[in-house]
């Protein structure tokens, strides 16, 4: 069965630019998290989808976006690029609760 | 004070030594325990998920959750180099509201190393 699968895998923005990212869950899976990583702050929630509606947000501004589809995958939206935003994002997905969740192989973000 | 601590590391051990890694947390009010391992580059994977104390066993891991202590731990019997990653605990609670789902909270990463 196919895992996560996120694109692009590797992007290069300057600031000020806009950014969306996508995420494809495993078949079946209904919930897609998304999560940043840094390396001084580590895996951070974002934002959590179930059904196309957003259940759950993380404490990022609101420049951080994303959406859900009908067939459960999900984009994520970046404006207005800050430097500090260079990072590896992740997406994951899961049966319902966001527990017991897949993660994809990540974009990783560099704002020049 | 963190959520969830983590030793970073990094920790060195010789191959086909047991493995300790562990993790303390302090919301009580966490009810779901993942363990994941994540190369370098790569995305984490997930390797155990649990939701009561006790232990779980998965051929050569063992996750542990004490949570009156609230404290979890996962073992690795006869690591192998092909073992060397950064090894994640993540926790989750869910409550009536929904405002928990989705959201699992990571300690900082353990390094491990294992050395032919």
């Amino acid at each position: 069965k196919a895992g996560v699968t996120q694109t692009p895998r590797y992007l290069i923005k300057t600031r000020g630019q806009q950014v969306t990212l996508s995420c494809s869950p495993i078949s079946g899976h209904r919930s897609v998290s998304w999560y940043q990583q840094t390396p001084g702050q580590g895996l951070q929630f974002l934002f959590e989808y179930f059904s196309e509606t957003q259940r759950n947000k993380g404490n990022f501004p609101g420049r951080f976006s994303g959406r859900q589809f009908s067939n459960s995958r999900s984009e994520m939206n970046v404006s207005t690029l800050e430097l500090g935003d260079s990072a590896l994002y992740l997406c994951a997905s899961s049966l319902m609760t966001g527990n017991e969740a897949f993660f994809g192989q990540g974009t990783r973000l560099t704002v020049v | 004070q963190k959520e969830v601590e983590q030793d970073p590391g990094p920790l060195s051990v010789p191959e086909g030594a047991i493995v300790s890694l562990n993790c303390t947390y302090s919301n009580s009010a966490f009810q779901y325990f993942m363990w994941y391992r994540q190369y370098s580059r790569k995305g984490p994977e997930l390797l155990m998920y649990t939701y009561s104390s006790g232990n779980k066993e998965d051929g050569r891991f063992t996750a542990q959750v004490d949570k009156s202590s609230k404290y979890i731990s996962l073992f690795i019997r006869d690591s192998q180099p092909s073992d060397s990653a950064t090894y994640l605990c993540a926790m989750s609670s869910h409550n009536a509201g929904g405002t928990s789902y989705g959201k699992l909270t990571f300690g900082q990463g353990t390094i491990l190393t294992v050395h032919p």
